[in-house]
């Protein structure tokens, strides 16, 4: 358990469908980040908010989009998904006000993202 | 970008120890050298940060050659339960940073 929730586990959805993954820290760090890992690739660093704005945008498709509402809270909203975005989700947590990588991160259990 | 170069695999024994080297030759002055260890279906997990020379925690070691082009996480004595991803991180800001492939780490009996 590191203090990281992420819900739910596992999705499956159609490509007209529209769905949101959850995450929820309980740490209270000051960053928060998405994560896509695919099959045989590395991590791939989506989005970073700190102190809930947004200070990362890595080039993700729009069809992904971010909602940080607070310090404990993170969602990822999907709509129109690819085959190609299947993939398991990861966010992490850390300390850092800047929302930098040299912080330690703490990650939950990830989502597991099947698109049809 | 400090892009990262690990082996794709390794294998052990149990009770041996392990090193594994990432290669970052771009780093910055400001980065730090980060290791994380990942097993299936789980999110990465902090083993050790450093910036330069060694670093030794209750689970590792990381060692640092003065130039920082790469570094070698160790692990002493390892058990059936070490196999895993592990991944070399490098960078301080999060748009400039990059995990490698990751090095699997596979421990036999």
């Amino acid at each position: 358990e590191t203090g990281v929730t992420q819900t739910p586990r596992h999705l499956v959805m159609g490509m007209t469908n529209k769905k949101s993954l959850k995450c929820e820290q309980h740490l209270g760090h000051n960053a928060m980040y998405w994560y896509k890992q695919s099959a045989k690739k590395p991590l791939e660093l989506m989005f970073v908010y700190s102190l809930e704005e947004r200070v990362e945008n890595n080039s993700v498709p729009s069809r992904f989009s971010p909602e940080c509402p607070n310090s404990s809270h993170l969602f990822l909203h999907l709509h129109t998904l690819q085959p190609e975005d299947s993939a398991l989700y990861l966010c992490a947590s850390s300390q850092d006000p800047s929302g930098s990588l040299s912080y330690e991160q703490y990650f939950g259990p990830g989502t597991r993202l099947t698109v049809t | 970008l400090a892009k990262t170069t690990q082996p794709i695999s390794m294998d052990s024994y149990e009770g041996q120890e392990v090193n594994i080297t990432c290669s970052h030759n771009n780093i910055a002055t400001n980065d730090y050298i980060t290791w994380y260890q990942q097993f299936p279906s789980q999110g990465p997990r902090f083993i050790i940060q450093g910036y330069k020379t060694k670093v030794t925690n209750e689970v590792a070691s990381l060692f640092i050659p003065a130039d920082r082009k790469s570094s070698t996480l160790s692990l002493p004595r390892v058990s059936l339960s070490d196999t895993a991803v592990y991944y070399c991180l490098v960078g301080t800001n999060a748009g400039k940073s990059t995990f490698g492939d990751g090095t699997t780490l596979t421990v036999k009996p």
